[in-house]
């Protein structure tokens, strides 16, 4: 499984974007990047997936380089509410299942 | 809206006592898991399930085994509990593939 390495740690003022960089150098060419949030006593919660370029929600965007080693979460004006965990997860189907690790995230504190 | 229930949000058992969590899920989802959470360590695999009767190991099994004889239920046992299972365990659900995994409320278990 390609090993992913995010930010422990950011803050940001309400109102402002924030992107969240992810790296994974040996990601696997069937593999998918996954993104969820964590809030405070809950699971986490999936927010979006994508193989290359962008993929856009009604929730965040996602950017991934032609190389795809890298790629970026981001939240279009961030509120308090955004306060949470966020988790990079790169994997592949495996069989009927997309074979995934947890890493120990992002936590990201917004600011008023 | 996909719903995953735990059976306990809290629970404290002794050591060497054994312990059963419950995991049920209403969406006629294919695969269900197992993870616990530690600070620090974020979210590690202890075992997932694709089918009925079907189990694979996860990052961590050792000292867990697991059960799914209803394909909306999967079973966490801990045959002797121990402290250093002191921990959040976490329950999800997904269907088959790259679709994204749909988390329970946790149950912090304590063992003392």
């Amino acid at each position: 499984l390609a090993k992913t390495t995010q930010p422990i740690s950011m803050d940001s003022y309400e109102g402002q974007e924030v992107n969240i960089t992810c790296s994974h150098n040996n990601i696997a060419t069937n593999d998918y990047i996954t993104w969820y949030q964590q809030f405070p006593s809950q699971g986490p919660r999936f927010i979006i997936q994508g193989y290359k370029t962008k993929v856009t929600n009604e929730v965040a965007s996602l950017f991934i380089p032609a190389d795809r080693k890298s790629s970026t979460l981001s939240l279009p004006r961030v509120s308090l509410s955004d306060t949470a965990v966020y988790y990079c997860l790169v994997g592949g189907p495996s069989g009927g299942y997309q074979k995934v690790t947890f890493g120990t995230g992002t936590k990201l504190q917004v600011i008023p | 809206d996909v719903k995953v229930t735990q059976s306990s949000r809290y629970l404290v058992k002794r050591t060497g006592e054994k312990v059963f969590l419950e995991c049920v899920q209403d969406m006629d989802h294919e695969n269900m898991f197992w993870y616990r959470q530690d600070p620090g360590l974020g979210l590690r695999l202890i075992y997932f399930s694709y089918d009925v009767k079907m189990k694979e190991k996860g990052d961590i099994p050792e000292g867990y085994s697991v059960s799914r004889e209803k394909k909306e239920r999967f079973s966490l046992i801990l045959e002797s509990a121990s402290t250093n299972q002191t921990s959040m365990y976490l329950c999800a659900s997904g269907q088959g593939g790259l679709y994204e995994q749909y988390f329970g409320p946790g149950t912090r278990l304590t063992v003392t």
